[in-house]
């Protein structure tokens, strides 16, 4: 069956430019949630949708990020005037409702800015 | 502090060893307890979830102790395929569903 899946897989962005990263969840998931993984680190939580509604920004880290899920399936997520700082990798996950804690990752969308 | 730490290692062991790692959590009000796997340059994937009386599947055994904010994996009879980079992930202070993750141990298995 079909997996979280994310586009573009790689994108190298100049500083200054603007980035739309997509994440197709799993089909009937409500949950969805973007992270974001530096080199040799754990992924950080970046921000929660339930459906369309979004429960939880507090991770994003600074207001050039901005995400969305405005239909409640398909997420963006943005970033303004990206940074050196930005380059990462960026995961999503998606969980069914509930109380099962089982996040499925897709395979991430790996920044470059240079 | 961090919210959850680990031994990065990296731990390199022979086929067939038993290897255990460790961490620990800060926040004492966590309730939900996971091990992740992580194959180089892929997503994260549940290992396993752990509970409070601890935890076996098939090879792997997950243990929790809640007085000291203590989780454990042991890997038994190691295998080439197991060689990853093990996440230890507890849910988010004040929250139900979200995730804190570690920085994650690196597994090689040697032949």
């Amino acid at each position: 069956g079909a997996g979280v899946s994310q586009s573009p897989r790689y994108k190298v962005a100049k500083r200054g430019q603007d980035v739309a990263l997509r994440c197709d969840p799993i089909s009937g998931h409500v949950s969805l949630f973007w992270y974001q993984q530096a080199l040799g680190q754990g992924p950080e939580f970046l921000t929660y949708f339930q459906n369309e509604a979004q429960l939880d920004k507090s991770g994003l880290p600074s207001d050039r990020f901005f995400a969305e899920r405005p239909e409640g399936s398909v997420s963006t997520l943005k970033i303004q005037r990206t940074q050196q700082e930005d380059s990462a990798v960026y995961l999503c996950a998606s969980s069914l409702p509930g109380t099962t804690y089982e996040q499925y990752f897709g395979p991430g969308t790996r920044l470059t800015v240079t | 502090r961090k919210e959850v730490e680990q031994d990065p290692g990296p731990f390199n062991v022979p086929e067939g060893a038993t290897v255990a790692f460790n961490c620990t959590y800060s926040n004492s009000a966590s309730q939900s307890f996971f091990w992740y796997r992580q194959d180089c340059r892929k997503e994260p994937k549940l290992l396993m979830s752990v509970y409070s009386s601890g935890n076996e599947d098939g090879r792997f055994t997950a243990q929790l102790n809640r007085a000291s904010q203590y989780i454990s994996l042991l890997i038994r009879d190691s295998k080439l395929s197991d060689s990853a980079t093990y996440l230890c992930v507890v849910n988010r202070a004040g929250s139900a569903r979200q995730l804190t993750f570690g920085s994650g141990t690196q597994l090689t298995v040697l032949p």
